[in-house]
Parts: C-alpha cells; sequence; structure tokens
C-alpha cells in the first residue's frame, strides 16, 4: 500500500523566506506524485506533479519540488514566501494500479508572516 | 476555466438519515473520485468511478454509500443512514484521463450529522 508523510502540520514563514514543505512517500511502483494547495472555503488546486523524465518540477506561483527515489522524497520550495501562499499544501501520490486514485499526506499549513 | 461544482455547500442532517451530495464534473471528464476529510484528518480516498461503474473503492465505502451518474452532467454520492462518524468534508475530483493527470477538485461539502 502507499503511503506519504508530511513533516510538520504547521510551519511559519517570513514573507520573503525560503518556503520548504518536505514530503516521504512509499510506494511499491514508480510513483506519481503530486502537490496540492487549499485555501480557505476552497477546493484542493494542482501546485505540480512529477511522473517521468525530470526530477526537478517547476509549478505554479513560483514553487518547485524535486524527486529523489534514493530519499523516497518530493519536497515542496518557494524561494521567497508571499503572503498570498498562506494555505495547506498536501502531497499526494497516485496508485495506477487502483484507478489512480491519490493517497494524500496529512497536510501542512503554512502561515506567513509579515 | 473549468471547475468543479459541487452542492450544497454544507448539509446538516440527523443520524440515520439519507443524504445525495451532488458534483457536476467538468464536462469532458471521464472519471470521477469523492474523497473524504475529516476535520483534523487526512483527505481520504473514498470511490472511483469509470463507465458508468466503480473502479476502486475504498474500506471505508461500505454498503451505505453509492455512487451514481444519473445524466450526463451530475455525479452523486448517497449515504443512506448517516452516521456521526460520517461528518466530514467532502471532495469530488474529475479527470480527463486515466494516467497521471490532474485531478481537479470540487470546493467540497461539509456534510455535519447531529
Amino acid at each position: 500500500a502507499q503511503s506519504v508523510t508530511q513533516l510538520g502540520s504547521h510551519v511559519s514563514v517570513s514573507e520573503g523566506a525560503l518556503v520548504l514543505l518536505r514530503c516521504n512517500y512509499s510506494s511499491s511502483v514508480p510513483p506519481y506524485l503530486f502537490w496540492y494547495v487549499q485555501y480557505p472555503n476552497q477546493g484542493l488546486q494542482l501546485l505540480l506533479k512529477y511522473t517521468t523524465g525530470a526530477t526537478l518540477v517547476k509549478g505554479i506561483n513560483g514553487f518547485e519540488a524535486e524527486f529523489k527515489k534514493s530519499e523516497t522524497s518530493f519536497h515542496l520550495t518557494k524561494p521567497s514566501a508571499h503572503m498570498s501562499d498562506a494555505a495547506e499544501y498536501f502531497c499526494a501520490v497516485s496508485d495506477q494500479a487502483a484507478g489512480n486514485k491519490l493517497t494524500f499526506g496529512g497536510g501542512t499549513r503554512v502561515l506567513v508572516k509579515p | 476555466e473549468p471547475e468543479v461544482t459541487q452542492t450544497p455547500s454544507h448539509q446538516v442532517t440527523q443520524m440515520g438519515q439519507e443524504v445525495i451530495l451532488r458534483c457536476v464534473p467538468i464536462s469532458n471528464h471521464l472519471y470521477f473520485y469523492w474523497y473524504r476529510q475529516i476535520l483534523g484528518q487526512k483527505v481520504e480516498f473514498l470511490v472511483s468511478f469509470y463507465n458508468n461503474e466503480i473502479s476502486e473503492k475504498s474500506e471505508i465505502f461500505d454498503d451505505q454509500f453509492s455512487v451514481e451518474r444519473p445524466d450526463g452532467s451530475n455525479f452523486t454520492l448517497k449515504i443512506r443512514s448517516t452516521k456521526l462518524e460520517d461528518s466530514a468534508m467532502y471532495f469530488c475530483a474529475s479527470t480527463s484521463g486515466g494516467g497521471p493527470y490532474e485531478q481537479y477538485f470540487g470546493p467540497g461539502t461539509r456534510l455535519t450529522v447531529t
């Protein structure tokens, strides 16, 4: 069975500082990995995904993530936090053998301080 | 931009009552999903649906749950006899293909069972 672990349920960063959200996964097959963001009272919106190929993937709003197979990690970063980045972020892995259902991590809530 | 819509945004029901949560997926999408998020917990997969039948379901999706695509646009989740522990945010998602395509999520329906 697949699983996703996000370290840190809450992260506080200063505006302009680096955002680093950690995600580790377990999967018995090559994984498809996703980061979603949820703003208050909204659904989940895709930030970026990794399927195959280049291990550094760029997404919307200046975010990027690097797939590291040896570390089973897919950490999300943004060089400079903006107030609008305050949201909850979810890492997920797709199960190709099960209708591509998503298995989510517990989420990390980001607070951006002025 | 096309989006997934869900109604109602908030549903309050008494234990033992039936509820139907409604979703309108993006029009050319073929794969449909329901997820739920109990307050403070992970987003959990419930069921996936393709070609008018369930393709995968989780252990949560027991006989009290059913899904239907009654017409060409709606996708519904029915809970036959609600329990207190069914209180959660329910998200519908859809995607165009069976591979690692982005799942587009609706804004969710908050179900409160009293």
